[in-house]
């Protein structure tokens, strides 16, 4: 496609539920990241993937936050036992390669209820 | 201490207005710079990056200033389309990768 797709745009669960977003990247971008947005704050690093390899998972909150990215191309962000603190936009960018600007896409509304 | 801080404003003026916003960043390793705008519920997007030179882009210059490790961004004759959050971003690439981080926004409103 010719941008970054993150589907559901919108996700409403119960608290202690599961959830999974995925992340569609411009093809042929080798490198992938997720980042969240609070209310009122900057997007903040979660995960940088290069291929199929997480290279730095340093962002993640904690280890109910875990992303996969099989293929090399398509990401799924996966969040268990999701807390109301986890309400946030996720948002995924993708690169030609690690050293290039982003394109971001418009993201995933999550809100945990 | 956030390693980007900026003003969170907001910022209300009225169109034609001139409007500056700073930024102050604390890793001095870092190696690129920029000032992104994000419109109310969509994604960030790059409006320009910043160079110790100073550069611009018509109404808008941006400004590096290393020995302070500051960051300005200046908007000229303000239009009412301006509005819009404003992101001073900066990255390292010690991970070798371009890693941004991102301040928490300085809201603009230009008002007719």
């Amino acid at each position: 496609g010719a941008g970054v797709s993150q589907t559901p745009s919108n996700k409403v669960t119960e608290k202690g539920k599961y959830v999974e977003l995925r992340c569609d990247p411009i093809s042929g971008h080798t490198a992938l990241y997720w980042y969240r947005q609070s209310l009122g704050q900057g997007p903040e690093f979660l995960i940088y993937f290069q291929g199929t390899g997480a290279a730095d998972d340093s962002g993640l909150p904690n280890d109910r936050f875990f992303a996969v990215r099989p293929e090399g191309s398509v990401s799924t962000l996966k969040i268990q036992r999701t807390e109301r603190g986890d309400s946030a936009v996720y948002l995924c960018a993708s690169s030609l390669t690690p050293r290039d600007g982003y394109t971001f896409g418009s993201g995933t509304r999550l809100t945990v209820v | 201490r956030k390693e980007v801080e900026q003003d969170p404003g907001p910022f209300n003026v009225p169109e034609g207005a001139t409007v500056a916003f700073n930024c102050t960043y604390s890793n001095s390793a870092s190696q690129s710079f920029f000032w992104y705008r994000q419109d109310c519920r969509k994604e960030p997007k790059l409006l320009m990056s910043v160079y110790s030179s100073g550069n611009e882009d018509g109404r808008f210059t941006a400004q590096l200033n290393r020995a302070s490790q500051y960051i300005s961004l200046l908007i000229r004759d303000s239009k009412l389309s301006d509005s819009a959050t404003y992101l001073c971003v900066v990255s390292d690439f010690s991970g070798g990768y371009n890693k941004l981080i991102f301040g928490a926004g300085t809201r603009l409103a230009v008002h007719p």
